[in-house]
């Protein structure tokens, strides 16, 4: 029980193009949504939080108008990267909490390149 | 100081050795602790969660928390190399909603055949 998917598992896109990320929760009803990324040989870092049916809440610094986040039903949360630039190169990871759990679940991740 | 401590390590054992990966931290709110693996290129893993003060057992995994200390310890018996990966020990103070986990920095761990 308890698994999340992540899609697609990696992209290559070109700089001012936009990208799209999708997060399900497979087996369970996720009504918190978390998005982290992730650089290399770093921790985890939490951009936003999402509870289904409302805005997301951004962590300071980061642009909530260049990572747009969607939690519209209790299994898809969607992150869309707008006009992506090669710094926005990196592993984006969800997770998803649901009613009955205490603790975050983590899709796979997304590893997305900017040429 | 930094709400949660880990040392990154690397930690290189041999294998069958007892693995002793342990966390701090300063904020006597949290009640929920977790560890999770990261293989390299993979997300996280949920491993072991625990409340409150204690023990938790799972096979070759034992959680302890204490809180008195504010310190939490996985142990891993008789490790393989297939445990090599990132080990990130992870807390929050509440139980559900929007709460925040709160992540160490990870230590890289390498078991050797």
């Amino acid at each position: 029980g308890a698994v999340v998917s992540q899609h697609p598992s990696w992209v290559i896109c070109k700089s001012g193009t936009s990208v799209k990320i999708e997060c399900r929760s497979l087996d369970f009803q996720a009504t918190t949504m978390f998005w982290y990324r992730q650089f290399p040989k770093q921790s985890l870092m939490l951009m936003a939080t999402s509870n289904e049916g409302s805005k997301a809440t951004y962590e300071q610094g980061v642009e909530k108008d260049k990572f747009l986040i969607n939690h519209a039903s209790l299994t898809l949360s969607t992150l869309t990267v707008t006009s992506a630039h090669p710094e926005d190169s990196s592993f984006y990871i969800c997770s998803a909490r649901g009613l009955a759990t205490e603790t975050q679940y983590f899709g796979p991740g997304t590893r997305l390149l900017v040429l | 100081q930094k709400e949660v401590e880990q040392d990154p390590g690397p930690l290189s054992v041999p294998e069958g050795a007892i693995v002793s990966l342990n966390c701090t931290y300063s904020n006597s709110a949290f009640q929920y602790f977790m560890w999770y693996r990261q293989y390299s290129r993979k997300g996280p893993e949920l491993l072991m969660y625990t409340y409150s003060s204690g023990n938790k057992e799972d096979g070759r995994f034992t959680a302890q928390v204490d809180k008195s200390s504010k310190y939490i310890s996985l142990f891993i018996r008789d490790s393989q190399p297939s445990d090599s990966a990132t080990y990130l020990c992870a807390m929050s103070g509440t139980q559900g909603g929007s709460e925040k986990l709160v992540f160490g920095k990870g230590t890289k761990l390498t078991v050797n055949p």
